[in-house]
Order: C-alpha cells, then sequence, then structure tokens
C-alpha cells in the first residue's frame, strides 16, 4: 500500500458525459500527479499540482482539467467523454517538487465510456 | 521532449533464468531514472531510482540496473527469477528542473515466468 488513496476503483459511463475522480495524497506530500494508461498510448502523464497550484501539464486534453484543494486532496474532471477516454487513470504524489522526485501511485480508477 | 523506448514488449523466461530488460532514454539534461513494477491488478511500485552517484542502483526483490550515461541506458536486472515476478515492468524518466516533474514512460514489458 502506497498510501495514495484513489476513488470510484470503477467507474462505468456514456460518452458525452462527466466524471470526476479524487485523489488522497500520502500524508505530508503536496505534489499530485494525474497519469492516463491506455492500451494504445500506455502511461502518460496528464498534469501536476504542487501545494494547490498547477506546475506542469503534459498530454492533457482540453476537456479534462483537475485542481488540488486546501487540504492538498486533487480531482480529475474528464468532460464530453468519448469512447477513447475509457482507461485507468492513476493518482501519484511526492513530497515536494525537486530535482529528486519518487513518486507514488494510487491503485487507479479504471474509467469505462460505453 | 523526453522519450523512452524499452525494447522488449513480451518476455518469457523460465524460474531461475537470469533477466536483463533493456531501456534507453532521450534527454538532452541530466536525468532522473526509475524502473516501476506492475503486478496484476494492482498499482505502480516503485522498484529502483537513480538520481546520481554509483551507476549501479540495487532494488527491492533482488532487482538493480546500471545506469550507462554514455549510451543512455538503464537495463534492469535480476540474475534469478521467480514465478512472483510476472508483471509489467516501467522504466520512466523526467529531467533535473525546468519544472515539469511528470515522469515519462516506456511502453512496459510484460514479463511472464513459467514455473
Amino acid at each position: 500500500d502506497s498510501g495514495v488513496t484513489q476513488t470510484p476503483k470503477h467507474l462505468i459511463t456514456a460518452t458525452g458525459q462527466r466524471v470526476t475522480l479524487r485523489c488522497s495524497p500520502r500524508s505530508g506530500d503536496l505534489s499530485v500527479y494525474w497519469y492516463q494508461q491506455s492500451l494504445d498510448q500506455g502511461l502518460q502523464f496528464l498534469i501536476q499540482y504542487y501545494n494547490g497550484e498547477e506546475r506542469a501539464k503534459g498530454n492533457i486534453l482540453e476537456r479534462f482539467s483537475a485542481q488540488q484543494f486546501p487540504d492538498l486532496h486533487s480531482e480529475l474532471n474528464l468532460s464530453s467523454l468519448e469512447l477513447g477516454d475509457s482507461a485507468l487513470y492513476f493518482c501519484a504524489s511526492s513530497p515536494r517538487t525537486s530535482d529528486r522526485n519518487e513518486q507514488f501511485f494510487g491503485p487507479g480508477t479504471r474509467l469505462t465510456v460505453l | 521532449a523526453q522519450s523512452v523506448s524499452q525494447h522488449n514488449h513480451h518476455v518469457i523466461l523460465s524460474e531461475a533464468a537470469s533477466l536483463e530488460l533493456g531501456c534507453n532514454y532521450s534527454y538532452g539534461g541530466t536525468v532522473n531514472l526509475f524502473w516501476y513494477v506492475q503486478y496484476p491488478g494492482q498499482h505502480l511500485q516503485l522498484l529502483l531510482k537513480y538520481f546520481s552517484g554509483d551507476p549501479l542502483v540495487k532494488g527491492i526483490k533482488g532487482f538493480e540496473a546500471e545506469f550507462i550515461k554514455s549510451k543512455f541506458s538503464f537495463n534492469l536486472r535480476k540474475p534469478s527469477v521467480q514465478w512472483s515476478d510476472t508483471a509489467e515492468y516501467f522504466c520512466a524518466v523526467n529531467g533535473w528542473g525546468g519544472g515539469a516533474d511528470g515522469l515519462t514512460f516506456g511502453k512496459g514489458t510484460h514479463l511472464i515466468i513459467q514455473p
């Protein structure tokens, strides 16, 4: 157990809908990262938040957004869902943002878009 | 932009065989290097990491990796594999500085150990 929690574990929804995925980082970790794992794209970095502020963006679609709250949990919002958004979404956390960055991953949320 | 290439997508070995999984990266500066493992139905777990210093790093479960800067490589090794090593293995990299801390992952190597 990494100490990173994600809810829900599974989510099934329809195209065009909007969903919110939630992540609670390890106690004391300030950085939260979101990744998408799909069969065709592999594991891709989406976005990073540090202490409530957006720090880095990866291959995140404009239909997706995230935020980190004062208690440091984070939410990833996916809207106008398409079949291709079906994937495993991982959250990771690290103590701070620095040059020596070890990230701890949560169990993931499996999103199925029908 | 940084990229990671894992040469073997599927590897099948017998128990007690030696393992080496290849990883090459592309990045213009100093990097942090990682190997993560994902057991069936589980989350990613860190096997080992390299930040600086001794290029031969030892991780958990008997795994080790060697950073060869001239070859931009960070290959994972284990002298004798066990059935429980069956999993997906990912090499990952992120660069020093620049503010972008997201990891860039390779496509993964699916390792199957036959008893």
